[in-house]
């Protein structure tokens, strides 16, 4: 069974960084390419970012406002995806989800809630 | 930019609806890769269409997906109480980012 598992989340002063990390296990986690979204409180899913597998060589994409910003990246020996996040405002206060597509299917966890507040 | 959509739709229980969700000919328009996502309160995004008319497995065949130019459509029939949700679309961008819609709520009455 796929299973993902977001961390990392937390309160976090404007300005400040934060590096959230996504566990996955049931699939082959090296062979899949891995997502951000997120999704503010009563308000709608927002893409954030991408990172390809290794025959992609690791291809990155991000949203335009977050590029700069953000970072995305993988450790496939540790089975993790991973958004390094910095220079946060209050604007990022949100439920970050990691995703992954197999088989025709995009699979979610339960996401991770970041706030940003001082 | 996020895709439109309309803010809410509603319908009755047995009736068809449907919800649009318009880009331009950079993304909705330019590649057959629009995904519909169902969301109800408190839960994680669930896939219902991908590729435009392609539902996952597990997925009924009361949710179905059409694309006419820069617009993606989404049509829900025979609605039913449990489709009362948030619903998103989602389409790919030539820098290979995806975009979001702005989420249509469905009320069936």
């Amino acid at each position: 069974e796929v299973h993902l598992v977001e961390s990392g989340g937390g309160l976090v002063q404007p300005g400040g960084s934060l590096k959230l990390s996504c566990a996955a296990s049931g699939f082959t986690f090296s062979g899949s390419g891995m997502f951000w979204v997120r999704q503010a409180s009563g308000k709608g899913l927002e893409w954030i970012a991408r990172i390809g597998s290794k025959v992609d060589n690791y291809a990155t994409a991000y949203a335009a406002s977050m590029e700069g910003r953000f970072g995305i990246s993988r450790d496939d020996s540790k089975n993790r995806a991973y958004l390094q996040m910095n220079s946060l405002k209050s604007e990022d206060t949100a439920v970050y989800y990691c995703t992954t597509w197999i088989q025709s299917n995009e699979y979610w966890g339960q996401g991770t809630l970041v706030t940003v507040s001082s | 930019s996020a895709l439109t959509q309309p803010a809410s739709v509603s319908g009755t229980p047995g009736q068809s609806i449907t919800v649009s969700c318009t880009g331009t000919s950079s993304d909705v328009g330019g590649y057959n890769s629009v995904s519909w996502y169902q969301q109800h309160p408190g839960k994680a995004p669930k896939l219902i269409i991908y590729d435009v008319t392609n539902r996952p497995s597990g997925i009924s065949n009361r949710f179905s997906g059409s694309k006419s130019g820069n617009t993606a459509s989404l049509t829900i029939s025979g609605l039913q109480a449990e489709d009362e949700a948030d619903y998103y679309c989602n389409s790919y961008t030539p820098t290979s980012a995806r975009v979001f819609g702005g989420g249509t709520k469905l009320t069936v009455l």
